[in-house]
């Protein structure tokens, strides 16, 4: 099973929107809405930012959003903040044997 | 406040075996799936294995799977991850996690254990 497909690196503005994208294939990403996404900042364990797709856990910023479009998955991160410096990882529910997979990882950086 | 704590981790010469464990607390331990995570250094992460509520389901990613095994004690609140035969790419720390809401990810977070393989 190979890792879902993440850009290496994204940059905004402070204030500007950025999508993160996660391309998968139809046996994971196309096949369950369970995608997830963790925001890991340099020496921490990742923090669940968003679940089931589009779900927010509580205390998550509404500026972070999730979609889904065949076997791709996004992460809109909008009015982007210094604190949203970090790497990005999505991960994808890919059935009873494989189980999960994650994504390669994107480095958010700030203009 | 849930609580992860994983230990064990350390310098192990290729081919040798290593046991982590993690230590939960603040929830119903006995109730909830709870998987092994993995990160190399400077790498992404890699979900390794997990157990289900009773130990009866097991399940590994197909780079582990073999050499390492995962049982858990509910009486004590943790769950352990055997590893045997490990090699250099084993190299990573090591995280254990519990699901968000009983759903298909992951909510909580141990701060992981250092496992280096080396001679």
């Amino acid at each position: 099973q190979s890792a879902l497909t993440q850009p290496a690196s994204v940059s905004g503005s402070p204030g500007q929107s950025i999508t993160i994208s996660c391309t998968g294939t139809s046996s994971d990403v196309g096949s369950y809405n369970l995608v997830s996404w963790y925001q890991q900042h340099p020496g921490k364990a990742p923090k669940l930012m968003i679940y089931e797709g589009s779900k927010r856990p509580s205390g998550v910023s509404n500026r972070f959003s999730g979609s889904k479009s065949g076997n791709t998955a996004s992460l809109t991160i909008s009015g982007l903040q210094a604190e949203d410096e970090a790497d990005y990882y999505c991960c994808s529910y890919a059935g009873p044997i494989i189980r999960f997979v994650f994504g390669t990882g994107t480095k958010v950086t700030l203009l | 406040e849930v609580q992860l704590v994983e230990s064990g981790g350390g310098l192990v010469q290729p081919g040798g075996s290593l046991r982590l464990s993690c230590v939960a607390s603040g929830f119903t331990f006995s109730t909830y799936w709870i998987s092994w995570v993995r990160q190399a250094p400077g790498k992404g992460l890699e979900w390794v294995a997990n157990i289900n509520q009773d130990g009866s389901e097991k399940n590994f990613a197909a780079p582990v799977k073999g050499r390492f095994t995962i049982s858990r004690d509910n009486a004590k609140n943790s769950v352990y991850l055997q590893m045997n035969s490990l090699r250099a790419e084993d190299t990573a720390v090591y995280h254990c996690a519990r699901d968000y809401d009983r759903t298909y990810s992951f909510g909580y977070w141990g701060q992981g254990s250092l496992v280096m393989v080396s001679s």
